[in-house]
């Protein structure tokens, strides 16, 4: 079956340095990529999101990269503080229902 | 609060007891879904509302989980005779309008543990 999963279980990286957590997905219908942080404790909030007809957007700190050729989603943050200590979803959406990734935890290292 | 809201935020119960746990969406939002987030593990769709449609409940597992929404807004997710595997965080979420492909604003979620 279809399924969005990713290849890095756990990230712990420098704070100040650049993250990068990848994500691959199945379904080359999918029409919206979206990356959700969630901390200990609370629900997943939304941090960005593209389309299918982009392969790169910028918000603050963050990026995510579309690559449709091999199904491959990543987010990179730049200068990595404490607080993006979370977990990090990937999901794929095709208008009313989104699949979620299994999640990669990072960790930032003071 | 503007957010979604979710009650009880703890739930312990004795297997074979039922269990309701309450959704209160962002107000105007006309998509609301639940979802089930075992210990480490990923999100897990359980159904989903969109206004006076019929609901999708692909997600549910069995036919001991239900749920309802009531006048478009607040939901209602019910476990009949629980059971140990029940355990887990449960996720509601809301969006504006689902065929936009819009953000999906979650809840803090309610820890359900049977024991």
């Amino acid at each position: 079956g279809e399924s969005v999963g990713l290849h890095l279980p756990t990230l712990s990286v420098q704070e100040g340095d650049n993250s990068i957590i990848n994500c691959a997905y199945s379904n080359s219908a999918s029409d919206y990529f979206i990356w959700y942080k969630q901390e200990s404790g609370k629900g997943p909030q939304f941090i960005i999101d593209i389309r299918s007809n982009m392969d790169k957007r910028q918000g603050q700190r963050v990026t995510v990269l579309l690559n449709k050729t091999v199904k491959h989603l990543s987010l990179q943050i730049a200068a990595t503080q404490p607080g993006d200590s979370a977990v990090y979803f990937c999901a794929e959406g095709d208008y009313d229902k989104v699949i979620f990734g299994p999640g990669t935890s990072l960790s930032v290292i003071p | 609060g503007a957010g979604v809201s979710q009650s009880p935020s703890n739930k312990v119960t004795e297997k074979g007891k039922d269990v309701e746990l309450r959704c209160d969406p962002i107000s105007g939002h006309t998509a609301l879904y639940w979802y089930r987030q075992s210990l480490g593990q990923g999100l897990e769709f359980l159904i989903y509302f969109q206004g006076n449609s019929a609901p999708d409940k692909s997600g549910l597992p069995s036919d001991r989980f239900s749920a309802e929404r009531t006048g478009g807004s607040v939901s209602t997710l019910t476990i009949q005779r629980t059971q140990q595997e029940d355990s887990a965080v449960y996720l509601c979420a809301s969006s504006l309008w689902s065929r936009q492909l819009v953000t999906q604003y979650f809840g803090p979620g309610t820890r359900l543990t049977v024991l």
